[in-house]
Formats: C-alpha cells, structure tokens, sequence
C-alpha cells in the first residue's frame, strides 16, 4: 500500500463555487478511493476510481484519474456549507492486502 | 442502508487498565480492520482481519493490542494495559471483498487515557 499527498492542505471557497483538489502517489495502482471526514467523525467514501478509468461521476463529485502522472483529482461542483471537511485519497496497488494508508489530507471550509 | 456501529462513542479510563473496544461490521462483510487517530493527526492503520485470523498488522499493533471476533457479529479491539499515548480515536471498518475495495467505517470510539 502506499500514501497518497493531497494538494492543497486547506482551501477556503464561498459557498456555490467549485472546489478542486488533488491527490499525487508513487507507484502503480489498482484503484483509487477518495473519503470525506466531517471534524471528529468517521470517513465516509465518495468514491473508487479504477486504474482503467479516467473519469468518475457521483452527483456533484467528478473524479479524474491520471495514471501515466500518477495523479487524482476530486471536483466539488456548487459546494454547500456542509461539504464542510477533510478530504483523503488513499492509492491502492495491485498487492494489496486491504489496509488503505492515509495522509494529512486536504481541508475544505465552504462559507455560508 | 447498513452501517458499521460502534461503541462506546466515548471511553474514559486510567493509564495500566485495560479497554475493550466494540464494533458491529455491516452483516456480509466478510473484512475487518481497526484504524486510529490520534487529535490532529493522520488516520493510521492498525490491524486487518479476515477469517479469524490477522491478515496484516502495523508497528502500532504491538503485544499491548489483540482482536477478537467473539461471535457472528461483534469485532472487538483490545488494548491490555493503555498508555497515556493511546489516546486517540478508533474506527473499525468493514467490507466484503478485502483487497483495497471500498471500505465502511464506524463514527469512531474516543479514547482518553488520564
């Protein structure tokens, strides 16, 4: 397993307009899976983009997989207050064995 | 929808006692895994189970720690004799097919070690 770097560590947005934020890895991976934690709470996954793909949607979150730049993005389209949280991209390789490893992540505050 | 559960939602000891910490696992997972964090920091990976057996552990996961599946539906993480440094939260997690697929996760149990 291997850690993904999320880019930026905080971004501040006015609620309405569009977040984008980014996730770079090392090595070759099978999929890709981006979570959200609201402040001392339990991840929640957005969604689990395969290696084959480029580009998933899942209501206003659009994923795009790069992998000959070994780079994700996740797109928050008319972001809301309570989209709120951190975000967390965690790669996962071909050997793996279950355990998701997890960087700092990328911190959105959405205001009102 | 189905969802991981846990408890306590808050757990308050004394440094040298020994906690047990409670998960239900969405019913037809069939993976197990227990995570912390501690305030601030990142969420690491403490321990993954499948078929009642520890399919992999990390460094945090020393003597101090164990995990049990008592029956059909409880995934309990034991900590022996905690240390201040164990303060942290605890989320189990759960899916069906292992191998990096989606994983569920609990709200999490708050540990306080005085």
């Amino acid at each position: 397993s291997q850690q993904g770097e999320e880019d930026p560590q905080a971004l501040s947005i006015q609620e309405g307009e569009n977040a984008t934020m980014n996730c770079s890895y090392k090595t070759s991976i099978n999929n890709l899976q981006w979570y959200r934690q609201n402040s001392g709470r339990g991840l929640v996954h957005l969604i689990l983009i395969r290696s084959n793909e480029r580009e998933k949607h899942s209501g206003r979150l659009r994923v795009t997989l790069d992998t000959s730049k070994k780079s994700s993005s996740l797109l928050i389209t008319a972001s809301r207050a309570a989209d709120t949280a951190s975000y967390f991209c965690a790669p996962v390789g071909s050997s793996n064995t279950g355990k998701l490893i997890f960087g700092q992540g990328t911190t959105l505050q959405v205001k009102p | 929808e189905p969802e991981v559960t846990q408890t306590p939602s808050h757990q308050v000891t004394q440094m040298g006692q020994e906690v047990i910490l409670r998960c239900v696992p969405i019913s037809n997972h069939l993976y197990f895994y227990w995570y912390r964090q501690i305030l601030g920091q990142k969420v690491e990976f403490l321990v993954s189970f499948y078929n009642n057996e520890i399919s992999e552990k990390s460094e945090i996961f020393d003597d101090q720690f164990s995990v049990e599946r008592p029956d059909g539906s409880n995934f309990t993480l034991k900590i022996r004799s905690t240390k201040l440094e164990d303060s942290a939260m605890y989320f189990c997690a759960s899916n069906i097919a292992g191998g990096g697929e989606t994983q569920y996760f609990g709200p999490g149990t708050r540990l306080l070690v005085l």
